[in-house]
């Protein structure tokens, strides 16, 4: 069975720092990997979804990796401000096409002006 | 363009009663899913749909129901409510499995 793991948490910065979510599967048989936030009382955005066969995607400040054979992804957020406080989850895609994915428990990133 | 769109946002219950989530999506998207989320947890998979006239059993399938009779719509019924239903449910959207999913606004309820 598929299990996701975001560390760390929670995450509290000033603003302007560069900072790194981490996210490890355990079952690298995976279709894609989406990053997604989540602000309080809100749905989910997609931020970056990153194909099997690709090693990272980026979009303005954003940008994710994925390293399949060692079921690792890591969200890279550069010169944070304070409306990138949300939570952002990590979703690995189920192989088989199906389209379902394996949610984290998120990390609960607050930056401080 | 709308979206994923859930209804409503929020109920409350009685323990027992039934009633119907309902979902939408009008980007022409053939796989639909509905996901409970819980504090302290990830979302989990209730049920899923790659196309009109076929769903499958997700992660936490008993005491819901789903049907997919048009592309569009995807409802999640709940026949008789228990307490432990009480969540936040999302409706997802994608053109197929290798592609971006798009979420509704979720559905609080609450079943007393």
């Amino acid at each position: 069975k598929q299990e996701v793991t975001q560390i760390p948490a929670a995450l509290s910065v000033p603003e302007g720092e560069n900072l790194v979510l981490n996210c490890s599967f355990t079952d690298s048989a995976i279709y894609n990997l989406q990053w997604f936030r989540q602000d309080p009382g809100k749905g989910l955005t997609s931020l970056l979804l990153i194909q099997s066969s690709q090693r990272e995607q980026t979009s303005g400040r954003l940008n994710a990796s994925l390293d399949k054979s060692s079921g690792r992804s890591t969200l890279y957020i550069a010169a944070s401000q304070p409306g990138d406080s949300a939570t952002y989850l990590c979703a690995p895609g189920l192989g088989g096409s199906q389209g379902n994915l394996i949610f984290g428990k998120g990390t609960k990133l607050s930056v401080k002006p | 363009n709308a979206g994923v769109t859930q209804t409503p946002k929020f109920q409350v219950l009685k323990t027992g009663q039934s009633m119907t989530l309902q979902c939408a999506q009008d980007m022409n998207h053939e796989y639909m899913s509905w996901y409970r989320q819980d504090p302290g947890m990830g979302l989990r998979l209730i049920h899923y749909s790659v196309g009109a006239g076929i769903t499958d059993q997700g992660e936490v399938p008993n005491g819901y129901n789903v049907s997919r009779s048009t592309t569009e719509d995807f409802p999640l019924r709940l026949l008789s409510a228990a307490p432990s239903q009480t969540s936040v449910y999302f409706c997802a959207s994608s053109y197929s499995g290798q592609r971006e999913a798009f979420f509704g606004q979720g559905t609080r309820l609450t079943v007393v």
